[in-house]
């Protein structure tokens, strides 16, 4: 079964500083597919950054880096430059190769941005 | 904006009623997704249809449908509702249904049920 493990229920970080959001996997499929997704207050579903299983290199998009140890199966949000608009729940999810595409979702971390 | 539509936006309702929940996927988009975001459960999986079929079902309840049309927009469809149901509707779509497309969400339905 596949599993998404977020231990970080809650953090906080200074404006302007970087920070990185835990996430761990665990799945038997050789193909798969990991996401981060923010969900500001608001309650939407922002879709943030994509890694294959396959892919060497590190995703990055704007200020969003996915840190990818796929022997730790770790798939970690590093967000540099934090600004107070990222302050929101953020999820960790996978998808894996099979009858379904469905997402399967981590806890959530509450990140809490300081100025 | 993720070009995925939901209505109703809130509903609030009794228990035992039936609901109905509308979702209009990004243009283009073939594969629907329904998820339940509760406190108690997280983000949960429902449903998928792919092209007006269904192809994979979740933890989905047996008071709880859905279909997909002609036209590719969804519905969800709750019955004999229960206060454990008070939940936010999540409607995803993506491209086509295989691994790496990401799927973009709706803005929700937040239900509430009295």
């Amino acid at each position: 079964a596949q599993k998404i493990t977020q231990t970080q229920p809650g953090m906080f970080v200074q404006e302007k500083e970087a920070v990185t959001l835990d996430c761990t996997y665990d799945t038997s499929d050789q193909s798969y597919g990991l996401f981060w997704y923010k969900q500001p207050s608001s309650g939407e579903m922002i879709f943030l950054i994509y890694q294959g299983s396959y892919d060497e290199q590190n995703a990055t998009e704007g200020r969003y880096s996915l840190n990818f140890q796929k022997a730790r199966k770790s798939a970690n949000l590093v967000i540099s430059a934090s600004q107070l608009g990222d302050s929101a729940m953020y999820f960790c999810a996978m998808k894996g190769r099979g009858a379904t595409n469905k997402l399967i979702f981590g806890t959530g971390t509450l990140l809490a941005v300081q100025p | 904006d993720s070009g995925v539509t939901q209505t109703p936006k809130h509903l609030i309702t009794a228990t035992g009623q039936r609901v109905t929940l509308r979702c209009s996927p990004r243009s283009g988009d073939l594969s629907v997704y329904w998820y339940q975001q509760s406190l108690d459960q997280g983000l949960q999986f429902l449903i998928q249809y792919y092209n007006g079929e269904e192809r994979a079902k979740g933890n989905i309840l047996e008071r709880f449908s859905a279909q997909q049309f002609p036209d590719l927009h969804s519905e969800l469809n709750l019955s004999s509702l229960e206060l454990g149901d008070s939940a936010l509707y999540f409607c995803a779509s993506s491209s086509q249904a295989d691994l790496y497309n990401e799927q973009f969400f709706g803005p929700g339905t937040r239900l509430t049920v009295l």
